[in-house]
């Protein structure tokens, strides 16, 4: 079992509203990252982190921004929610290894703006 | 342009059946494939991972096999059961880069019927 959380699992909010998703691991990985997956479809990376301090964006645009202030957490934060962003989010870790690198997955926030 | 896709996009079969799952890639440089389940509603779990090396690797009722001459994976279930109704997604690594980018593939489906 990865020891990789994510909160809420379910929020169904307003259009306008400022959100936070939460993500924190256990492991002690420096790398972390948030995917957006719709139904049926693939994941796609929207931010990563190799470290404290360290944020990049990722292959698909997003309005999100995050931030990584501690090693164990890793939150994305959205300033005014639209309906477009409804979509299932998925956090993940990994270990700074460019070899055979897991990437162990939180359980995701579905998130619905209306 | 690295790409990973997956056939068939859903599938459906009788408990104790056994089904193969397919996934072409166009990733390069390679590093390594893994094949997840991922769960309604929870982010994917990894179930074999696969080096350039590596033919065939077994995980239980899991069997994965890789062809990097042709770019091709399977990933066999034997026996399968209700549990294993679930989203399986191909995913690929590359060593081009210091994160080691992950591309995933969109899932197959798989229902499982008793």
């Amino acid at each position: 079992e990865a020891d990789i959380y994510q909160t809420p699992r379910y929020l169904v909010i307003g259009t306008g509203k400022k959100i936070t998703l939460e993500c924190s691991q256990t492991m002690g990985h420096d790398k972390m990252y948030w995917y957006q997956q719709d139904p049926g479809m693939e994941l796609h990376l929207i931010h990563y982190s190799y470290g404290v301090n360290s944020t990049e964006k990722g292959d698909l645009s997003s309005e999100s921004t995050v931030s990584r202030i501690r090693t164990e957490h890793f939150p994305l934060t959205l300033e005014s929610a639209r309906p477009s962003h409804t979509s299932q989010y998925l956090c993940a870790s990994s270990k700074s290894d460019r070899g055979n690198t897991e990437a162990f997955f939180g359980q995701g926030t579905r998130l619905t703006v209306v | 342009k690295n790409q990973v896709e997956q056939s068939p996009q859903s599938l459906i079969i009788l408990e104790g059946k056994n089904c193969t799952l397919q996934c072409n890639y166009t990733v390069s440089p390679f590093s390594n494939l893994r094949w997840y389940k991922q769960d309604t509603g929870r982010g994917p779990v990894s179930l074999t991972i696969m080096t350039f090396s590596e033919n065939t690797k077994s995980n239980g009722r899991y069997t994965a096999t890789l062809d990097a001459d042709t770019k091709q994976s399977s990933l066999h279930i034997t026996a399968s059961q209700l549990s294993d109704s679930a989203s399986y997604i191909c995913v690929v690594s590359d060593r081009g880069s210091t994160l080691g980018r992950l591309y995933f593939g969109r899932g197959t489906q798989l229902t499982v019927w008793p």
